[in-house]
């Protein structure tokens, strides 16, 4: 069982929609959670951090964990052309340079 | 502007001829990675550096070799490539390793093709 699953999708939502982003994780010692934006031939870009359960919102974009769970989740709000791109997620216990990847989401947002 | 550079940005080459691809970052991070991406896999890091002269395998280190012999370089070196190895790679680096300092700004990335 791979430590971080996440849906490949991909993913196609018309503009405007809000868009829900998952992973999961199996390692209950995971304490730092990330999600990263990738555009087509880009290197991947940190979009939002997170360290405890609950919510953390920056602008149209929610970071959600649930540790009881072992779930994280994405949001986007009022989504645009512009968010089209692979969003992945990342996990680690404490250290940035142990970083765990999800394989990441492909989302396309339709005008 | 502050930023990680990776060259080539693309390769295609035979099994067995030894190649290396560089990365430079000018933002004078301490901490350098290089990961692999692959479909359905996701990000896998080969090896990172948390200094100069300090580096340590990642998850898939087999096949790779990097060096640090100076702050701003980190290369990563395919001494025998093997088709198994065609691969996107990307380098990172960041100020430091502990977090909420650890923003890990990416490269562009690498597509190597190994024939």
């Amino acid at each position: 069982q791979k430590e971080v699953e996440q849906d490949p999708g991909p993913l196609s939502v018309p503009e405007g929609a809000i868009v829900s982003l998952n992973c999961t994780y199996s390692n209950s010692a995971f304490q730092y959670f990330m999600w990263y934006r990738q555009y087509s031939r880009k290197g991947p870009e940190l979009l939002m951090y997170t360290y405890s359960s609950g919510n953390k919102e920056d602008g149209r974009f929610t970071a959600q964990v649930d540790k009881s769970s072992k779930y994280i989740s994405l949001f986007i709000r009022d989504s645009q052309p512009s968010d089209s791109a692979t969003y992945l997620c990342a996990i680690t216990s404490g250290s940035a340079r142990q970083l765990t990847f999800g394989s990441g989401t492909q989302l396309t947002v339709l005008p | 502007e502050a930023q990680v550079t990776q060259n080539p940005r693309y390769l295609i080459t035979v099994t067995g001829k030894k190649l290396t691809v560089t990365c430079s970052q000018n933002m004078n991070h301490e901490y350098m990675s290089w990961y692999r991406q692959d479909p359905g896999l996701g990000l896998r890091q080969i090896y990172y550096s948390m200094n100069v002269e300090v580096t340590d395998k990642g998850d898939v280190p087999e096949g790779y070799k990097v060096s640090r012999k100076e702050k701003r370089n980190f290369p990563l070196i395919l001494e025998s490539p093997s088709p198994n190895q065609t691969s996107l790679y990307f380098c990172a680096s960041s100020l430091g390793t502990e977090f909420l300092q650890e923003t890990q700004y990416f490269g562009p990335g690498t597509r190597l093709l190994v024939l």
